[in-house]
């Protein structure tokens, strides 16, 4: 069974960094891009970016480059996302998401929610 | 980047009805639209791949259609489990882009 398992809830203050996991179990985590997708508020969802953990190429979009650094660790099936210089504008639910070529993101973390307060 | 502009942002139904949300896209997309479900406080889950095909395990009372610029999610019958938050998603390039969403309530 396909499982995309996230961490925790965070509570960092402005200005501080903050490290996402997702880790894969169920199929080979080398054979598909993880992506990252923002959902602020219950509103609608932002496209963050994506890697390839094979070759560990990235793709972001543009709005979060220099927010965000996507990186993998093929030995533990674990994909990472770390946020830097964090504002309230950072606060959301942030999801991990396979994507399958030219299907869509078929599975989806549970989701980890970030809280940026002083 | 493409836009995707979903209507209509909120949508009353009974059980049984049947309702249709649109998603247009700013460019031409082809067929490389998804649909996503999500309820209150879970993940998305995919419904519609390449427009109009179905993903594994979802009912047929749900279809897709469309192409280039216009994409319709048609859903027969609504059930219970119907009700929530839908969303459509182009993958024509990066950036990904999602529509607005559409929230499906019982009336």
């Amino acid at each position: 069974e396909v499982q995309l398992q996230q961490s925790g809830p965070e509570l960092e203050k402005p200005g501080a960094s903050v490290k996402i996991s997702c880790k894969a179990s169920g199929y080979s985590f080398t054979g598909y891009n993880m992506n990252w997708v923002k959902q602020s508020n219950g509103k609608s969802l932002e496209w963050i970016g994506n890697i390839d953990p094979y070759y560990g190429g990235t793709s972001y979009n543009q709005k979060f480059k220099g927010k965000a650094t996507l990186t993998v660790d093929k030995s533990s099936s674990t994909a990472y996302m770390q946020l830097k210089s964090l504002t309230s504008e950072d606060s959301a639910v942030y999801y991990c998401a396979r994507w399958v070529g030219n299907w869509g993101f078929d599975y989806w973390g549970q989701g980890t929610t970030l809280t940026v307060s002083s | 980047d493409i836009q995707m502009t979903q209507s209509p942002a909120s949508l009353s139904a009974s059980v049984g009805e049947t309702v249709t949300i649109t998603c247009r896209a700013s460019e031409n997309i082809y067929s490389y639209l998804a649909w996503y479900q999500q309820k209150q406080g879970k993940s998305p889950q995919l419904l519609v791949y390449n427009a109009k095909t179905l993903a594994e395990g979802v009912p047929s009372r749900f279809s897709g259609s469309g192409s280039g610029t216009q994409f319709s999610l048609k859903i027969n019958s609504l059930q219970p489990e119907d009700f929530g938050s839908y969303y459509c998603q182009h993958h024509y390039g990066t950036p990904y882009t999602f529509g607005g969403g559409t929230k499906l309530e019982i009336k």
